[in-house]
């Protein structure tokens, strides 16, 4: 069964304390994994896709990594206003069933000044 | 840029009413999801919409019916609505089936009571 598990489910970070949010997914046939930033209220932005296991994407202080079992997405010296729930989300399969899109719990970061 | 937009940011509705959720996007896109997105359960597909007048069950689709008359809009649609219906509604869109990111409206908040 296709499944995607993020951890931590959250994660106190103080100012300029890097860390790293980790994706771990079960999907038959990597379409592309997906990273989301949702802040509270509001529907998710999209942030990254990666495609094949060593793939790696940076914006600002985020990179996101990709291995055939996980994904990584790294803070570096986090701002306050970093503090968000970021999804993680897979697709992958054939047929209608590459069609859907897996979404984790999400973690949710805290980032303090 | 895309934009999704959803037609209310808050509704509350009274059990066993009809509920009308609207959505519009503005890239062409051929491909429309509704979410629900609910505490530790991460969002879940109600239905999606990969062109006019089609639709296909997502993974809780139970209570749930949806339209799509118009490339641009997809309406999702609550027959009666029941209190364990109250939850944020996301709307996305998606340009190709496999591999591309999806974009999402700003979510509503239904409140069923």
């Amino acid at each position: 069964e296709d499944q995607v598990t993020q951890s931590p489910e959250a994660l106190r970070l103080q100012e300029g304390e890097s860390s790293s949010l980790n994706c771990s997914y079960t999907v038959s046939g990597l379409r592309g994994l997906f990273w989301y930033r949702q802040d509270p209220g509001k529907g998710p932005e999209f942030l990254f896709t990666l495609y094949s296991a060593g793939e790696e994407k940076e914006k600002e202080r985020l990179k996101a990594t990709l291995t055939k079992k996980e994904s990584f997405l790294h803070i570096t010296a986090p701002k306050p206003e970093d503090s968000a729930t970021y999804l993680c989300a897979v697709q992958g399969g054939s047929g209608t069933g590459g069609f859907k899109t897996i979404f984790g719990a999400g973690t949710r970061l805290f980032v303090k000044a | 840029d895309v934009k999704v937009t959803q037609s209310s940011r808050y509704l509350v509705k009274r059990t066993g009413e009809k509920v009308f959720l609207e959505c519009v996007q503005d890239m062409d896109h051929e491909n429309m999801f509704w979410y629900r997105q609910d505490p530790g359960l991460g969002l879940r597909l109600i239905y999606f919409s990969y062109d006019v007048k089609m639709k296909e069950k997502g993974d809780i689709p139970e209570g749930y019916s949806v339209s799509r008359e118009k490339k641009e809009r997809f309406s999702l649609i609550l027959e009666s609505a029941s209190t364990n219906q109250t939850s944020m509604y996301l709307c996305a869109s998606r340009e190709t089936w496999r591999g591309t990111e999806a974009f999402f409206g700003q979510g509503t908040r239904l409140t069923v009571v």
